[in-house]
């Protein structure tokens, strides 16, 4: 069945890096788009960035020049390298698998939390 | 950007009961491209509607969405214990853009 897991989150300070990575099984990673979604503590889901198989990707403005998505899929491995991090940046982060013929996020990691604070 | 509303904000009802929750569009969307999850605490979100109407695999028949345009409703008709959750709808632009709405929670009354 399809997996996805996360890791990579910690507390880190303001302006600090953190690098989180989604490994993937179950599922023809190499032909998925992926994309990650956060989750600020008591808040709703909000879209972060995705990637398509050939690597285009595409940014939500809150990240634009910060997030960086990447993937290897020889390893079946997403990628979200986070720089210049601050506050509001706290939360879930959850990666997914996109389906285009349903618009929809078929499976979800369980979430790594990212807690910025000095 | 297409923005989604979803109302209300909070639904409190009975097991048994029939709940009705709504998300509205800024703009037109796709049919095609609206979904529902549920989220449950500490949980990951769920996918259980795509395509406005057709439910994932391994939905109980008892989730139904419709609606088009605009206006999309999902429906629980009859709530058991395990229903009672947060809701999302989302939605694919051609941008592209994805955009969830706020969220709706189901609670026990």
């Amino acid at each position: 069945q399809v997996q996805l897991v996360e890791s990579g989150g910690g507390v880190v300070q303001p302006g600090g890096s953190l690098r989180l990575s989604c490994a993937a099984s179950g599922f023809a990673f190499s032909y998925y788009a992926m994309h990650w979604v956060r989750q600020a503590p008591g808040k709703g889901l909000e879209w972060v960035a995705f990637i398509r198989n050939d690597g285009g990707n595409k940014y939500a403005d809150s990240v634009k020049g910060r997030f960086t998505i990447s993937r290897d899929n020889s390893k079946n491995t997403l990628y979200l390298q986070m720089n210049s991090l601050r506050a509001e940046d706290t939360a879930v982060y959850y990666c997914a698998n996109f389906r285009y013929v349903s618009g929809s996020f078929d499976s979800w990691g369980q979430g790594t939390l990212v807690t910025v604070s000095s | 950007e297409i923005v989604l509303t979803q109302s209300p904000g909070t639904l409190s009802l009975s097991p048994g009961e029939r709940a009705t929750l709504s998300c509205r569009a800024s703009q037109s969307v796709s049919s095609s491209y609206l979904a529902w999850y549920q989220q449950k605490p500490g949980q990951a979100p769920r996918l259980l509607i795509y395509g406005a109407s057709s439910r994932a695999t391994g939905i109980p028949d008892r989730f139904s969405g419709s609606g088009s345009g605009t206006d999309f409703t999902l429906t629980i008709s009859r709530l058991e214990p395990e229903d009672f959750a947060v809701y999302y709808c989302q939605q694919f632009g051609s941008s592209p853009e994805w955009t969830f709405g706020q969220g709706t929670k189901v609670e026990i009354k």
